[in-house]
């Protein structure tokens, strides 16, 4: 069946310093992926889109600046938190698509704690 | 932009009782998606549900697409259902909107 494969499961940064995650389609080439932010207390928000031969697109409060995405193939996508603060702390989940009309498969997350 | 309510926010069963969990979302969908937060916080779908009724053992889900509205269902509780359940609305463009999630914690 189809995985999606996130790593690191748990990073702890200081303040003001970047960390990169990583989300691996295992199985199954994705026509799109999706990466969410989990903050304490909250439910998930997007932070970018990336579909197959699009451009990624932020929404708001998220930007290319922030957390850029690489996107080189249909199995594997990365973002960095840049600078990171105490307000990007939560939990990182990606969610790969297959094909246009199915589920989204979501990783484990990546859990970030900021010092 | 798209807004997902979600109700109850927390929710305590005794074993054996059952629980409807509901999400009213704002503008016109594509489909529907039940996830089951994990303590460690990974989501396992449980329902990919662009409308009608879908049923998998205890749980079913119910998607009204006119009454933009989803709802799942779990009969005879059990223990184990306890955690967090989020919905969660796609659109036109394939973004998932999340809903706020509720509780459940189903004693003995």
């Amino acid at each position: 069946g189809a995985l999606v494969y996130q790593y690191p499961r748990r990073t702890i940064c200081k303040s003001g310093t970047s960390m990169r995650m990583e989300c691996q389609a295992v199985g199954f080439q994705a026509t799109s992926v999706a990466w969410y932010r989990q903050s304490p207390q909250k439910t998930f928000e997007l932070i970018a889109l990336s579909t197959v031969n699009s451009a990624i697109k932020y929404e708001q409060n998220f930007t290319q600046e922030k957390f850029p995405i690489s996107h080189p193939n249909l199995s594997f996508s990365s973002m960095t938190v840049l600078n990171a603060y105490l307000e990007d702390r939560g939990l990182y989940l990606c969610g790969a698509r297959l094909g246009y009309q199915n589920t989204l498969y979501f990783g484990a997350g990546t859990r970030l704690s900021v010092l | 932009g798209q807004q997902v309510q979600q109700s109850p926010t927390s929710l305590v069963l005794q074993e054996g009782e059952n629980a409807e969990l509901q999400c009213n979302f704002s503008t016109s969908l594509n489909s529907m998606q039940w996830f089951y937060q994990r303590p460690g916080g990974s989501l396992i779908s449980v329902f990919y549900n662009p409308s009608g009724t879908k049923q998998s053992g205890r749980l079913t889900s119910t998607t009204v697409i006119k009454e933009r509205r989803s709802s799942l269902h779990i009969s005879s509780s059990q223990i184990t259902d306890s955690g967090t359940y989020l919905c969660a609305m796609e659109d036109m463009g394939y973004k998932l909107t999340f809903g706020t999630g509720t509780s459940l914690l189903v004693d003995p």
